[in-house]
């Protein structure tokens, strides 16, 4: 069982087009976020909710605009697709508190390319 | 704000060689500090993590970190290399917002050859 999932693996679309990326996770998690990492593989937080709560919000065109839900998923909607939007978006879970605070789970990723 | 600094692009290490991954660190306050690893086409694995305790921290697949307070380090290590470990590495640090936002490193490609 895949415990951080994300679809579709590759989007291949042109500007201007809208775009959605999906995230489930399996793991009984409260807190879910969104990563984008660029070529130069750097990796920058986007947004993350906690139980269903947008507790982060860095400095993201609002063009994406995150939507969860329920705390097991989290979807990022992308208006107006741009070049520089082409990244590999990732889904992430932890647990806000615990033992295992600050572990998170990634997913495979999303490599969005935009022509 | 927290950061991490990973001064080196690339580490190349021989096959049964010990491995330094370097990571150095800049907070407010005690840090949380974080390795993780990511394999091609994958999503970043955990891989250890120092919140308190001893400065001698062990994770997984044989890896170990250093905590030093006076350098503001944290090291990744492992004895010996494995062809398997060639990977890409990032240091992270939570930011102190409570939210478990992690900010990471720029990433250090380990390639270890046979």
């Amino acid at each position: 069982d895949t415990a951080v999932s994300q679809t579709p693996k590759y989007l291949v679309t042109q500007m201007g087009n809208d775009k959605s990326i999906k995230c489930e996770q399996n793991l009984g998690h409260d807190t879910m976020y969104w990563y984008k990492q660029d070529s130069k593989k750097f990796l920058k937080i986007m947004f993350s909710y906690n139980n269903k709560e947008l507790i982060i919000n860095e400095t993201v065109p609002n063009r994406f605009s995150p939507k969860s839900p329920d705390k097991a998923h989290l979807n990022l909607h992308i208006n107006s697709l741009e070049l520089g939007d082409s990244a590999v978006y990732f889904c992430a879970s932890s647990q806000l508190a615990g033992a295992n605070t600050g572990e998170l789970f990634f997913g495979e990723g999303s490599r969005l390319t935009v022509l | 704000a927290q950061s991490v600094a990973q001064p080196e692009d690339q580490v190349n290490v021989a096959e049964g060689n010990p491995l330094t991954v370097k990571c150095t660190y800049s907070v407010s306050g005690n840090p949380y500090l974080f390795w993780y690893v990511q394999y091609p086409n994958r999503g970043l694995q955990f891989l250890l993590k120092y919140i308190t305790g001893d400065n001698l921290v062990k994770g997984s697949y044989g890896f170990e970190a250093e905590f030093n307070k006076s350098q503001t380090s944290f090291h990744l290590k492992k004895p010996s290399a494995l062809v398997s470990d060639s990977a890409l590495y990032f240091c992270a640090v939570r930011d102190n917002t409570g939210f478990q936002k992690l900010v990471f490193g720029t990433g250090t490609r380990l390639l270890v050859s046979p």
